[in-house]
């Protein structure tokens, strides 16, 4: 257990629809990181948020978006969903800014229909 | 980012050793990372190299080779639960955040 906890566990939705995946980081960790795990593309870094501000966007889509509390959970936001966005998205969390490990979550497995 | 290659997938005997390796581009390289990942499961961190050389920790070690823009990871004394895939990660220029790899999945057979 990396005490990173991801919610919910699965989340099965419909074409156009929009869904929101929470992440709470362990105890003390700043940094909140979010993966993205399709089978065809391996593990895809989409967003990096630290202390509550946006640090490090990657192959985001315009239509996913995120953000962290002042509590240090983090949300991402999905929307106008296609059957490509069925993945494993996984957050992660690690002290620092530039932390040399990321604990990740157990992920959120995304089914689109 | 970076550009990870490692190979798709390998096999290998319960006690054995196997070697994972892993190549990325060498400009403005800046940290090497090893993950393992179980089928359905979080990664999970094994090591991080920057500089070159051997690290070992217990079973796992993981080599680097900076000039070379080559690292593997080597496991001994293999056990079943070793089956899984092992991500390999690489930080360059500025960024902070690793480009993964597609991961190498290792099936360890009795």
């Amino acid at each position: 257990d990396s005490g990173v906890t991801q919610t919910p566990k699965h989340l099965i939705t419909a074409t156009g629809q929009r869904v929101t995946l929470r992440c709470s980081p362990r105890s003390g960790d700043l940094s909140v990181y979010w993966y993205q795990q399709s089978l065809d593309q391996g593990l895809q870094f989409l967003i990096h948020y630290y202390n509550g501000e946006e640090r490090a966007k990657g192959n985001i889509l315009e239509r996913f978006s995120a953000q962290q509390f002042p509590d240090l959970h983090s949300e991402l936001n999905l929307s106008s969903l296609e059957l490509g966005d069925s993945a494993l998205y996984f957050c992660a969390s690690s002290g620092g800014l530039a932390s040399n490990e990321q604990f990740f979550g157990p992920g959120t497995r995304l089914t689109v229909l | 980012g970076q550009n990870i290659d490692q190979p798709t997938e390998m096999t290998a005997t319960e006690g054995a050793i196997v070697q994972i390796n892993c190549t990325y581009q060498t400009s403005g390289f800046n940290g090497l990372f090893w993950y393992q990942q179980h089928a359905g499961e979080a990664p999970t961190f094994l090591s991080y190299n920057v500089l070159d050389g051997l690290e070992e920790k217990g079973r796992f070690s993981s080599f680097l080779s900076r000039s070379k823009g080559y690292s593997y990871l080597l496991l001994k004394e293999l056990q079943m639960k070793d089956s899984a895939s092992y991500l390999c990660a690489g930080r360059s220029g500025g960024s902070y955040i690793p480009t993964f790899g597609r991961g190498t999945s290792l099936i360890v057979h009795p």
